[in-house]
């Protein structure tokens, strides 16, 4: 299987809810990070988490890390309707920027 | 944050036309930029490295025959796909390392359709 591969969710909820997706990856890493894509455009970077970080905060933004079960979840608090969008984690085995991206998830927060 | 511009945002062409993509960084230098071939709501999948001053590195299975990269400045990465068939259709995305080399900053993308 791929690295950084995400549970395939199509999370539809309601403004102020929060949103909880899940990454899993089969390699060791150096990091993880989380992006987003709106429809039809490049990816945006929301969060990075390093293998001996087990926890971040950014904003609205929770990711955490286990290494030991090779999975991350990226939380997504207070939903706002502008977060709909497809959400990558992505793995850097080596730590030069070649990434391995999941599958994604997509997320429509109904206003 | 750094700004990396891609063009075109849309292409219509003819089979066995060629067709080259531009990925540029805006206020930074990029000694390495990477594209990737994205498929409707499927992943990212990386084609190759672009190296500046240097052939690119391709991944398993991309044809670099077929998809020619130039890095031939810090600042610009170009990628042609030569002789396009409708198979090569996709939406293909470029992106770059940031000044601390820990995060990607992606241009908007390109989304290529063949005839």
């Amino acid at each position: 299987s791929q690295q950084g591969e995400e549970d395939p969710q199509a999370l539809s909820i309601q403004e102020g809810e929060n949103a909880t997706m899940n990454c899993s990856y089969k390699t060791s890493i150096n990091n993880l990070q989380w992006y987003r894509q709106n429809s039809g455009r490049g990816l945006v970077h929301l969060i990075l988490i390093r293998s001996n970080e087990r926890e971040k905060h950014s904003g609205r933004l929770r990711v955490t890390l286990d290494t030991s079960k090779k999975s991350s979840s990226l939380l997504i608090t207070a939903s706002r309707a502008a977060d709909t969008a497809s959400y990558f984690c992505a793995t850097d085995a080596g730590g030069n920027n070649r990434l391995a991206f999941g599958k994604g998830n997509q997320v429509v927060v109904i206003p | 944050g750094a700004v990396v511009s891609q063009h075109p945002s849309r292409v219509i062409c003819k089979s066995g036309t060629s067709v080259k993509i531009e990925c540029r960084s805006l206020d930074f230098q990029a000694t390495t930029m990477f594209w990737y071939r994205q498929f409707p709501k499927q992943s990212l999948m990386l084609m190759a490295t672009s190296n500046e001053g240097s052939k690119a590195t391709y991944e398993q299975g991309v044809e670099k025959d077929k998809f020619l990269i130039n890095h031939a400045s810090l600042t610009l990465s170009t990628l042609t796909v030569t002789s396009a068939h409708p198979e090569d259709s996709s939406f293909y995305i470029c992106s770059a390392p940031g000044a601390t080399n820990e995060k990607l900053f992606f241009g908007s993308g390109t989304q290529l359709s063949v005839l």
